[in-house]
């Protein structure tokens, strides 16, 4: 069965210090794999996606993202928090010859001043 | 439009009552989707649209919700005789074509709430 995994549900970093929010994903076949981001009372935005191309993937604000078959993980980083990183973060699978995303419970990130 | 949007931002009803929440995909999508983001139970997929057809309505709670769309665009989620535990953010997403490697862009929601 296909599913993904969120290892934490809260994270705090201090501003300026890097960001690790972990995914890891459990799928017999090969994924497609997403972070989305949600401000509050906000919609869901895409950060960036993993295709089958290059495994290291750039999104948008200064995250990355790297795919990694081995370890079946899909974590997210980013090298100095800033204010408005804080937000709620889905990591989303899905795969070829399907249309459902299968989302991950959430990580919420908070930043200190 | 330029993204996916959603009416109305918030609702609020009381118990029993019906609600339409609507949806407006962004233009030339022909895959829209319905999710329910409830406190604690993250995001829950509820139907899928291609074209005016929904070919999978599995994740619909009970047979109090349904959906439509009309001319493979706007779509329109019907709750009747709403329940206290429907309460929830409402959320629609559409992306250009069905497939596991499409994005879907999401609208902002509706938040119900039913008293």
């Amino acid at each position: 069965a296909q599913s993904v995994t969120q290892l934490d549900s809260h994270v705090s970093v201090s501003e300026g210090t890097p960001v690790l929010l972990r995914c890891n994903y459990s799928s017999s076949y090969s994924p497609s794999l997403f972070w989305y981001v949600q401000h509050p009372n906000k919609g869901l935005q895409l950060l960036l996606k993993y295709t089958s191309a290059a495994t290291l993937v750039k999104g948008i604000n200064g995250f990355e993202a790297e795919f990694k078959k081995s370890e079946t993980s899909f974590h997210l980083t980013k090298p100095s928090a800033h204010m408005s990183d804080a937000a709620e973060y889905f990591c989303v699978v899905s795969f070829s010859g399907t249309y459902k995303y299968i989302f991950g419970t959430g990580t919420r990130l908070k930043v200190l001043a | 439009g330029a993204g996916v949007s959603q009416s109305p931002s918030n609702k609020v009803t009381e118990k029993g009552k019906d609600v339409e929440l609507r949806c407006d995909p962004i233009s030339g999508h022909t895959a829209l989707y319905w999710y329910r983001q409830s406190l604690g139970q993250g995001l829950e997929f509820l139907i899928y649209f291609q074209g005016n057809s929904a070919p999978d309505k599995s994740g619909l709670p009970s047979d109090r919700f349904s959906a439509e769309r009309t001319g493979g665009s706007v779509s329109t989620l019907t709750i009747q005789r709403t329940q206290q535990e429907d309460s929830a953010v409402y959320l629609c997403a559409s992306s250009f074509n069905r497939g596991g490697q499409e994005t879907q862009y999401f609208g902002p929601g509706t938040r119900l709430l039913v008293l």
